[in-house]
């Protein structure tokens, strides 16, 4: 039973260039969370898609966006990239009635921008 | 805004030593979550905690849930090498959304 994949699991952007990043819930969930985790510190949520939605977004910029697909799979996109969006990127998967039990998370996408 | 407050935020000692890490709120949390993190990889759920005064075991492993559902208690005895990494606690508020702790990096000396 696969777990949540990312893709890709590095990436190296230039300051101002758009960049695009995938999730694959594990098998059975159907509600996606984005977070961004700086090194040694906690992850800060982004968004959450259910049924194709945004449902919950954090204090993010607008230029952080998202998509969610009708099997479950979702996109982070990040227009306009600064220095200081370099980090990992990581998204969580969980049964959207089974919130309160826990979230499986990917592995992550390292991002740097120079 | 629900704060997570956890600490210590950086531990470090000898094999076989037992320890502590805490989380404190003041707002009640409908979960509280633990996850372990190493580095270069997501958090993995350790446990969850659903209602107030809970404990539960995972081998060297207690956590407990406060009685009022705002705090949590991670004690790890006997500790071991492969114990090292970032721990982290998340508690779940009532929109659902989960509100981190900063972690603690707990390195364990052979």
């Amino acid at each position: 039973d696969a777990g949540v994949t990312q893709s890709p699991t590095h990436l190296i952007k230039t300051r101002g260039q758009q960049v695009t990043l995938r999730c694959s819930p594990k098998s059975g969930h159907d509600t996606v969370s984005w977070y961004q985790q700086a090194l040694g510190q906690g992850p800060q949520f982004i968004f959450q898609y259910y049924e194709e939605e945004e449902r919950q977004r954090g204090n993010f910029p607008d230029r952080f966006s998202g998509h969610q697909f009708p099997n479950y799979s979702s996109e982070l996109n990040v227009n306009a990239l600064l220095l200081g969006d370099s980090a990992l990127y990581l998204c969580a998967s969980s049964s959207h009635d089974r919130v309160l039990l826990g979230y499986t998370f990917g592995s992550g996408t390292r991002l740097t921008v120079v | 805004t629900q704060l997570l407050e956890q600490s210590p935020q950086f531990l470090s000692i000898q094999e076989g030593e037992n320890l502590t890490v805490y989380c404190n709120s003041s707002s009640v949390f409908s979960s509280l979550q633990w996850y372990r993190q190493e580095p270069g990889e997501g958090p993995v759920l350790l446990v969850t905690v659903v209602t107030g005064g809970e404990v539960k075991k995972l081998k060297r492993l207690t956590f407990q849930f406060g009685d009022a559902r705002k705090d949590s208690s991670l004690h790890i005895t006997a500790a071991q090498p492969g114990d090292t990494g970032l721990y982290l606690c998340a508690g779940t508020d009532s929109n659902y959304q989960l509100i981190w702790g900063a972690g603690t990096k707990l390195i364990i000396k052979p």
